[in-house]
């Protein structure tokens, strides 16, 4: 069975700090998909990142950074230099390879303060 | 870009109607639909999952014959909330996976849509 943590459910910091969301999946599968998306207050999901089990290169994008360790099982995002409009609420998503369902953490709710 | 159109993006109703929401994929062909619903200040939670031209896979404790399904071509699926009662209120999300082409698109959500029901 898959599952997703995000035990973090809010995290409040001052505009220009950064801040790291945690997530921690578990699958019996050694094929599968990592995902963050980024939901703000009008609701609808961003996607921001796509990762595969076998790709445990770190990525950067921009402000954004995304930690994969299979050894801890874990996909961390980190937000450098944090601005009012990433508040939002952030989830981690998990599927496995030849089943489509994709699981979410609980997310979480991310406020910058300005 | 694989887009994803959600219809309406907000309704309201009175108890005991029927609400039709629509999620139609623009440029690609959805060959699977997932329905999903989220209540306030929590995570996204599956409802059903439909592939075109076959019933719905709903998951456990979902009641189909409330959320009827349907997914008759590759580029629209319905989500219909039967006889609505204010539980039912919350923010459905529709999903699309397919391709167009030799392309594959994943997961493309849609924008959403709010439920209310007074």
């Amino acid at each position: 069975a898959q599952k997703v943590t995000q035990a973090q459910t809010e995290i409040s910091v001052v505009e220009k700090e950064d801040v790291t969301l945690d997530c921690v999946y578990e699958t019996r599968d050694t094929t599968y998909y990592l995902f963050w998306y980024k939901q703000p207050p009008s609701g609808e999901l961003v996607f921001l990142i796509r990762r595969n089990s076998f790709d445990e290169q770190n990525e950067i994008s921009g402000r954004y950074s995304w930690n994969f360790q299979k050894s801890t099982s874990s996909f961390n995002f980190t937000i450098t230099a944090s601005q009012v409009v990433d508040s939002a609420v952030y989830f981690c998503a998990l599927s496995e390879f030849g089943n489509e369902k994709l699981t979410f953490g609980t997310g979480t709710r991310l406020t910058i303060i300005p | 870009g694989a887009v994803v159109s959600q219809h309406p993006s907000w309704v309201i109703c009175k108890s005991g109607t029927s609400v039709k929401i629509e999620c139609r994929s623009l440029d690609f062909q959805a060959t699977t639909m997932f329905w999903y619903r989220q209540f306030p200040k929590q995570s996204l939670m599956l409802m059903a999952t439909s592939n075109e031209g076959s019933k719905a896979t709903y998951e456990q404790g979902v009641e189909k014959d409330k959320f009827l399904i349907n997914h008759a071509s590759l580029t629209l699926s319905t989500l219909t909330v039967t006889s609505a009662h204010p539980e039912d209120s919350s923010f459905y999300i529709c999903s699309a996976r397919g391709g167009q082409g030799a392309v594959f698109y994943g997961y493309t959500f849609g924008s959403g849509t709010r439920l209310t029901v007074v």
